[in-house]
């Protein structure tokens, strides 16, 4: 079973520096969505790509993030110029246009930490 | 921001104890969901009920849904310690082009003893 998939799983960070992870949905899932969790909280939604198209953005996405789809297969999230604010668990997750197309597949997620 | 709350935020039990955990949230909703996270296995769909269902069965979980009080509960019968979980709901109010904006709550800590 192909679950979600998510890379790297942690990365430490210093302050200004850019970063970028990668989610690898499972692979007939056309809907991809990225969200951000910080210690003792839920998780909060960023962005939402149908296809290649990013149809959805948080206002949580400010400048600095950059968020992609090109093929309407795996996705990147981009941070730049990295604040230790940005320190949290970055969740991917995807969901089919068929079937149960409510239920969402998380991945792993990526833990960055920002020094 | 946080969609609604939890309560409580922490829950200690004995296996094969009942575990109930509320949920309330603000807006409107097509659906709301739980889920279920822990180390081991990351973020994992639970059940979801719909806005017109009141009550909804899966297993050991039983999820009740008052939109008139914008609040839901989950109870989980004859718990075992693989419960032991942070335990979110979520809301789905819906995207364009049909995805599903989740909006999570703050969680409860559930722990389950032998």
């Amino acid at each position: 079973d192909t679950g979600v998939s998510q890379d790297p799983r942690h990365k430490i960070t210093k302050r200004g520096q850019n970063v970028t992870f990668r989610c690898d949905p499972i692979s007939e899932h056309n809907r991809l969505y990225w969200y951000r969790q910080t210690l003792g909280q839920g998780p909060e939604f960023l962005t939402y790509f149908q296809n290649e198209a990013q149809l959805e953005k948080s206002r949580l996405l400010s400048d600095r993030f950059s968020a992609e789809r090109p093929k309407g297969s795996f996705s990147t999230l981009e941070i730049q110029r990295t604040e230790q604010g940005d320190s949290a668990m970055y969740l991917c997750a995807s969901s089919s246009r068929t079937g149960d197309p409510y239920e969402q597949y998380f991945g792993p997620g990526t833990r960055l930490t920002v020094t | 921001s946080q969609q609604g709350e939890e309560d409580p935020q922490a829950l200690s039990i004995q296996e094969g104890e009942n575990a109930t955990m509320n949920c309330s949230y603000k807006t409107s909703i097509n659906n709301l969901q739980w889920y279920r996270q822990n180390s081991g296995r990351g973020l994992v769909h639970l059940i979801l009920i719909r806005s017109n269902e009141r009550e909804k069965h899966s297993g050991r979980l039983r999820v009740t849904l008052d939109t008139s009080k914008k609040s839901s509960s989950l109870l989980i019968t004859a718990s075992r310690a693989a419960d032991t979980a942070s335990y979110f709901c979520a809301t789905d109010a819906g995207l364009t082009g049909g995805g599903n904006k989740l909006t999570f709550g703050t969680g409860t800590q559930l722990k389950v003893e032998l």
